[in-house]
């Protein structure tokens, strides 16, 4: 059990250009999860996949972001058209189940962005 | 949202016991109760999660009440390195976690 891997640490990134980030889960889980923090909130719920199906978007996904798990392994986050709303640590977490069926999330160390 | 109450903050001496509420009133009979923390510039950890009984691993105890709709994790020594921000979770809508603001536990010398 390696964790779960996300990639780069941290961005930074000038208003207007895209971004992609990238979450590598722990091998055996089927279920990834993206959250989005931002400086003194919890994590918000951003969208989740089961294999490389995405189940889930929340409307916090603007059409400027798009998720993509293609092979049902690693998946990647893409922002367009960067905001400077859009600084703030990506979070990326995994698990074999879903969370009601006594099961935990194991989540990364988080991809934290920053637009100039 | 989330549905869950937590108090924003709490203090607690370093060596002391950490008791951290919180309610969860709406809860049905088959949800559970999830704590999670998060250390400072870190990801989420899980700590322990509950149905009915009182849990308890190696890193805290969880005490349900008998009607369920509130809940204490308790960190029985508390270190310095305890100090974060904890979370109590009520997945009702199955597929994820809705995280609340939490509680920030400051432990101190």
């Amino acid at each position: 059990d390696t964790g779960v891997s996300q990639d780069p640490r941290h961005k930074i990134t000038k208003r207007g250009q895209n971004v992609t980030f990238r979450c590598d889960p722990i091998s055996e889980h089927n279920r990834l999860y993206w959250y989005r923090q931002t400086l003194g909130q919890g994590p918000e719920f951003l969208t989740y996949f089961q294999n490389e199906a995405q189940l889930e978007k929340s409307r916090l996904l603007s059409d400027r972001f798009s998720a993509e798990r293609p092979k049902g392994s690693f998946s990647t986050l893409e922002i367009q058209r960067t905001e400077q709303g859009d600084s703030a640590m990506y979070l990326c977490a995994s698990s074999s189940r879903a969370p009601a069926t006594n099961e935990k999330l194991f989540f990364g160390s988080g991809t934290q962005l920053s637009v100039l | 949202d989330a549905k869950t109450t937590q108090p924003p903050s709490m203090d607690c001496a370093e060596g002391r016991a950490a008791n951290l509420p919180c309610n969860h009133s709406t809860i049905s009979g088959n949800e559970y109760v999830y704590w999670y923390r998060q250390i400072h510039s870190q990801g989420p950890q899980y700590i322990i999660h509950g149905l009915k009984n009182n849990e308890t691993n190696e890193m805290a105890s969880l005490i349900i009440t008998e009607d369920r709709k509130s809940s204490t994790l308790i960190l029985p020594h508390a270190t310095l390195r305890d100090t974060a921000v904890y979370y109590c979770i009520n997945p009702q809508y199955g597929n994820k976690l809705v995280f609340g603001a939490g509680t920030i536990l400051r432990v101190k010398s």
